[in-house]
């Protein structure tokens, strides 16, 4: 079965700092790889989606960037970390054989 | 883009009651997912129903993309049950705003 690895599970950052959360797939190749941001009691925003490696769409304009460097790895960055970036990261894998899968989550807190 | 609407936005029950979730969307979809994210954030896969209708266990859903929703029913809700629930759609996974489900012992 498919298995979305992410980490840290939590991270506290200072203002204006850079940044890099990896998400790694499991038992799958070439899956759809999405990164989402939840604020504290909301839905899930999508941020970036990737159909393969270097290939990245961006939903909403912002201060974060993606990238794929592989087909099983997926990262998200920030040169400048603002308040507002703070929130629950979420990484998920779609293959056809699993369908949707999600990692456990990084809880971004930015001070 | 397509708007995903999902109610009630809260919900709180007895434990044993049964409970529907609705979710509407905007626009035709053919794919659409039910996820449960717990207390701890971990979102998990319920169903993955972009037509018809799917049970497994205690739960269940309906998907009736010609009029552009899915009801995710909960029966003999448990305290375990309690979470968000979330319906997403498309490929690149629209995700609605959530139920918010608190089961009462």
């Amino acid at each position: 079965s498919q298995t979305i690895h992410q980490w840290p599970a939590t991270l506290v950052q200072p203002v204006g700092s850079p940044l890099s959360l990896e998400c790694t797939v499991e038992g799958t190749s070439n899956p759809n790889l999405y990164w989402y941001r939840q604020a504290a009691g909301r839905g899930l925003q999508l941020l970036f989606y990737s159909v393969g490696i270097g290939q990245i769409s961006s939903e909403v304009p912002q201060n974060l960037s993606a990238s794929r460097p592989q087909d099983r790895q997926f990262i998200l960055s920030s040169k400048k970390l603002l308040l507002s970036d703070s929130g629950f990261y979420l990484c998920a894998g779609k293959d056809r054989d699993y369908g949707y899968t999600f990692g456990s989550g990084t809880r971004l807190t930015v001070v | 883009g397509i708007q995903v609407e999902q109610s009630p936005p809260d919900l709180i029950l007895q434990e044993g009651a049964n409970s529907t979730l609705r979710c509407n969307f905007s626009d035709s979809v053919n794919n659409l997912q039910w996820f449960h994210q717990n207390p701890w954030g971990q979102l998990i896969n319920l169903f993955y129903i972009p037509s018809g209708t799917k049970q497994n266990g205690r739960l269940s859903a309906t998907t009736v993309a010609t009029e552009r929703y899915s009801l995710l029913y909960i029966s003999s809700s448990q305290t375990t049950d309690s979470g968000v629930y979330f319906c997403a759609v498309r490929r690149d996974m629209r995700f609605g705003a959530g139920t918010r489900l608190t089961v009462k012992p």
